[in-house]
């Protein structure tokens, strides 16, 4: 079972609307949780991170559900410029400072 | 304020060649590390720094590869030799201690090396 999994896609969706995505991570202990985004050919950046209580940013919002091991992203109001690679990535925590990456799921956003 | 800088951007070189990818963190950063991102496998930890010391290369994929950072401003991942399968983007990351928290959380990514080996 891969530590991090997600759906890659690609999610094919129209400009405005809603989409969200899931990931499911594979240790218990894992200590905090991240939402990366990646466009094409270009590095990866922190889009948010993710919170026990849940968090928005905007038309983002996150979720932790730690009894499940998975994390969500909601996108309301999809834009073009969404269009892009989301990464899911947890950190295991301890006194180690390694991030896991989720292999992505891809979002295309059309008119 | 310059983010990371990756060197090169492109490189193509043949199978058995020694290829030496650099990568300048950001300055102030106490965490470097090394990332390797193929179709396949996506984005996989290579090995990281913390104050120039190396502390997990555990992901280094085997004896070919090697990384050093001989000062908070500098670091460069070896291959040696190169092999076909080695072809993927590079990525150096680095990211600043936060205190009473984790030092991995927030990174910020170069813009890679694509490496092409023939």
């Amino acid at each position: 079972r891969k530590e991090v999994e997600q759906d890659p896609g690609p999610f094919n969706v129209p400009e405005g609307a809603t989409v969200a995505f899931n990931c499911t991570y594979s240790n218990s202990a894992s200590q905090s949780f991240f939402w990366y985004r990646q466009d094409c050919r270009k590095e990866p950046k922190l889009l948010m991170s993710v919170y026990s209580s849940g968090n928005e940013d905007g038309r983002f919002t996150a979720q932790l559900n730690r009894a499940s091991q998975y994390i969500s992203l909601l996108i309301r109001d999809s834009k073009l410029s969404d269009s892009a690679t989301y990464l899911c990535v947890v950190n295991w925590g301890g006194t180690a400072s390694k991030l896991t990456f989720g292999t992505g799921t891809r979002l295309q956003v059309t008119l | 304020d310059a983010g990371v800088i990756q060197s090169p951007r492109h490189e193509v070189t043949e199978m058995g060649q020694e290829v030496t990818l650099r990568c300048k963190p950001i300055s102030g950063h106490d965490y470097l590390f090394w990332y390797r991102q193929t179709m396949m496998r996506g984005l996989e930890l290579l090995i990281y720094f913390n104050n120039n010391v190396p502390i997990d290369d555990s992901g280094m994929p085997e004896d070919r590869f090697s990384a050093k950072m001989p000062n908070a401003s500098f670091s460069t991942l070896k291959i040696q030799p190169s092999e076909p399968r080695d072809s993927a983007v590079y990525f150096c990351a680095s990211s600043p201690w936060v205190a009473g928290g984790r030092g991995a959380d927030t990174q910020y990514f170069g813009p890679g090396t694509r490496l092409t080996v023939l």
